[in-house]
């Protein structure tokens, strides 16, 4: 499954599919990028990260890749299980900015048994 | 390690009651923020702090004061709660731009 845009869309796959999550950041300047997994009644929680020097990192299960070009970022978890339901958020760095992330609106991930 | 702390977790105010959110961290960052989270929406910056004894607005700062008196200690007031601060609040710290989160306090205001 596929989402699109810094909209609350509710993303739905089956158990075991790979999800892909999408984020179109901002400002050309940014050069760090941080994808957020946020489960219900949680606070948010550290996932991947990327620079802008890097198109692709790879994590446990999850892939972060940059496209500078059009200003997009994915997130992609393989073999995704019950347990990655949650709100996933990304979140844009720009250097000078006082540490301050830009933040997206999140995507809502379900996971079908 | 606690990481991120924050007290109360729940808390029922009464329009234009005053109360103060606690945020504390262990990890010796310099930075530290409140957000408010409300529903269908990311997180907003209410205000932030550099260091010990600095505070910042950030992009919802209206009916919110803080205080960092305590490098591990970061304060939010409310003066006087209005039902629209009915929100999840969030304290985050960091050392570099990676943020790492508390579990929140819920507010309501009737």
């Amino acid at each position: 499954g596929e989402s699109v845009g810094l909209h609350l869309p509710t993303l739905s796959v089956q158990e075991g599919d790979n999800s892909i999550i999408n984020c179109a950041y901002s400002n050309s300047a940014s050069d760090y990028f941080i994808w957020y997994k946020q489960e219900s009644g949680k606070g948010p929680q550290f996932i991947i990260d990327i620079r802008s020097n890097m198109d692709k990192r790879q994590g446990q299960r999850v892939t972060v890749l940059l496209n500078k070009t059009v200003k997009h970022l994915s997130l992609q978890i393989a073999a995704t299980q019950p347990g990655d339901s949650a709100v996933y958020f990304c979140a844009e760095y720009r250097a000078g900015n006082n540490r301050k992330l830009i933040w997206g609106l999140g995507t809502s991930l379900a996971v079908n048994p | 390690n606690a990481g991120v702390t924050q007290t109360p977790k729940f808390r029922v105010l009464k329009t234009g009651q005053s109360m103060t959110l606690l945020c504390a961290q262990d990890m010796n960052h310099e930075y530290m923020y409140w957000y408010r989270q409300d529903p269908g929406m990311g997180l907003r910056l209410i205000h932030y702090s550099v260091g010990e004894g600095t505070t910042a607005k950030g992009e919802v700062p209206d009916g919110y004061n803080v205080s960092r008196l305590k490098k591990q200690n970061f304060l939010l007031g409310l003066e006087s709660a209005a039902p629209s601060q009915t929100s999840v609040y969030f304290c985050a710290s960091s050392a570099g731009e990676t943020q790492y989160f508390g579990p929140g306090t819920r507010l309501l205001v009737l």
